[in-house]
């Protein structure tokens, strides 16, 4: 069965600062996607980045990047340069071959991020 | 529209009334999701519609919740005779076509959600 796992329920950072979220994933499928999404307190989810189970290299967006090891099953969201703005509810989640005819991406329970001044 | 928009945005209701939430997707979007999101806590998938096909509904809680699309565009979500363990945000979300796990273009766009309290 699919499961995310996200162990951190809440995360300090200072500004300016780089900060990693933890996130797990367990799935049977090879061919399967990996989303993180940030929600801050206005509840809207913002997508953040993507990564492919077949992409060779990490995936980065500005200040963000996914640490993807394939092996531990782990996909790691790294914020470079913490911002005040950062402050906000990460949620990890996937798809995978399996779901993508369902569409159902499966959320992890999320990590709250507070930055610090 | 530019993004997914929900209403209403916020809705409280009595125990035992209906309720009706709207969505309506990004134009062009064939893929349509709603999910909720109880206080503090992570997103349940509830259904899902691509195009003309028939909705995934494997993920409503009880036969008080339906939804339906009309014209392959917006969608209602219903909920009969709610209950106070209802109460939480109902987030809408589209996307393009057939998932593509290889194309990270097709990303789940999310709505700003119906925050629902039932009291």
């Amino acid at each position: 069965a699919q499961k995310i796992t996200q162990t951190q329920p809440g995360m300090f950072v200072q500004e300016k600062e780089a900060v990693t979220l933890d996130c797990t994933y367990d799935t049977s499928d090879p061919s399967y996607g990996l989303f993180w999404y940030k929600q801050p307190s206005s509840g809207e989810m913002i997508f953040l980045i993507y990564q492919g189970s077949y992409d060779q290299q990490n995936a980065t967006e500005g200040r963000y990047s996914l640490n993807f090891q394939k092996a531990r099953k782990s996909a790691n969201l790294v914020i470079s340069a913490s911002q005040l703005g950062d402050s906000a509810m990460y949620f990890c989640a996937m798809r995978d071959a399996g779901s993508s005819n369902t569409g159902k991406l499966i959320f992890g329970q999320g990590t709250t991020l507070q930055v610090k001044p | 529209g530019a993004g997914v928009s929900q209403s209403p945005s916020n809705k409280v209701t009595e125990k035992g009334k209906d309720v009706e939430l709207r969505c309506d997707p990004i134009s062009g979007h064939t893929a349509l999701y709603w999910y909720r999101q109880s206080l503090g806590q992570g997103l349940e998938f509830l259904i899902y519609f691509q195009g003309n096909s028939a909705p995934d509904k494997s993920g409503l809680p009880s036969d008080r919740f339906s939804a339906e699309r009309t014209g392959g565009s917006v969608s209602t979500l219903t909920i009969q005779r709610t209950q106070q363990e209802d109460s939480a945000v109902y987030l809408c979300a589209s996307s393009q076509g057939r998932d593509r796990l290889i194309f990270s273009g097709n990303t789940i766009y999310f709505g700003e959600g119906s925050w629902l309290t039932v009291v």
